[in-house]
């Protein structure tokens, strides 16, 4: 059974332009969750969704990030207008229901330049 | 607010010796989640344990084991007889449900051959 794909796996954006970044849940999972690395520190949390919904977006900055799980298809995880303090890496993770252990991607590592 | 303390950056052992990597929480709830992840050079997250806040038992896992304990506020995690394999970066986290953890930075384990 495949885990969770995130892609890509390294994306390159200069300042102002649009990130997308990409995640496929477990097969069999219906919530999503995102989390954020900045260097040198632990991940953080952003945001909750479970198809179609946002069930938890505390985490989320309040301008220009912006998420979605829609009915079919990846979760989107949308960086409007990028600056370098985007840089970090983004983890997607998926669990069959909300009260089940987590299951990581990979992580998207984002730059800017 | 919660917060986790993995005051160890690196560890660097030599196989076959032990290695214990030091978690500390800080929590005003009551009721709460502790994890560990491990995250190897591929870059996933890999889910290692999830103990809740009224379970104290000592838990082993063939090499690995863990000790919580509340009246430290510790949650420490030993790798025993370590391989090379076991190099990787270990979180520990820390949550009041099962999806909004709060991660440490993190401890890069190196186990030379």
């Amino acid at each position: 059974n495949a885990g969770v794909m995130q892609n890509p796996r390294h994306l390159v954006r200069r300042r102002g332009q649009e990130a997308r970044l990409r995640c496929s849940p477990v097969k069999g999972h219906s919530h999503v969750y995102w989390y954020r690395q900045l260097p040198e520190e632990g991940l953080k949390f952003m945001v909750y969704l479970q198809k179609e919904n946002i069930i938890d977006e505390s985490g989320m900055p309040k301008e220009r990030f912006s998420a979605e799980f829609p009915k079919e298809g990846p979760s989107i995880l949308r960086i409007q207008q990028v600056v370098r303090g985007d840089s970090a890496a983004y983890f997607c993770a998926s669990s069959r229901d909300g009260n089940e252990k987590l299951f990581f991607g990979s992580g998207t590592q984002l730059s800017v330049l | 607010a919660q917060k986790v303390t993995q005051a160890q950056t690196e560890i660097s052992v030599v196989e076959k010796e032990d290695v214990t990597l030091d978690c500390v929480y800080e929590t005003r709830d009551t009721t709460y989640y502790l994890f560990w992840y491990k995250q190897p050079p591929s870059g996933e997250l890999v889910f290692l344990i999830r103990r809740n806040s009224f379970d104290e038992q000592n838990e082993i896992s063939g090499r690995y084991s863990w000790n919580f304990q509340k009246s430290t506020s510790s949650f420490n995690f030993t790798i025993t007889a370590s391989q090379v394999v076991d190099s990787a970066v270990y979180f520990c986290a820390l949550s009041f449900n099962d999806y909004k953890l709060s991660f440490g930075a993190g401890t890069t384990v190196t186990v030379r051959a």
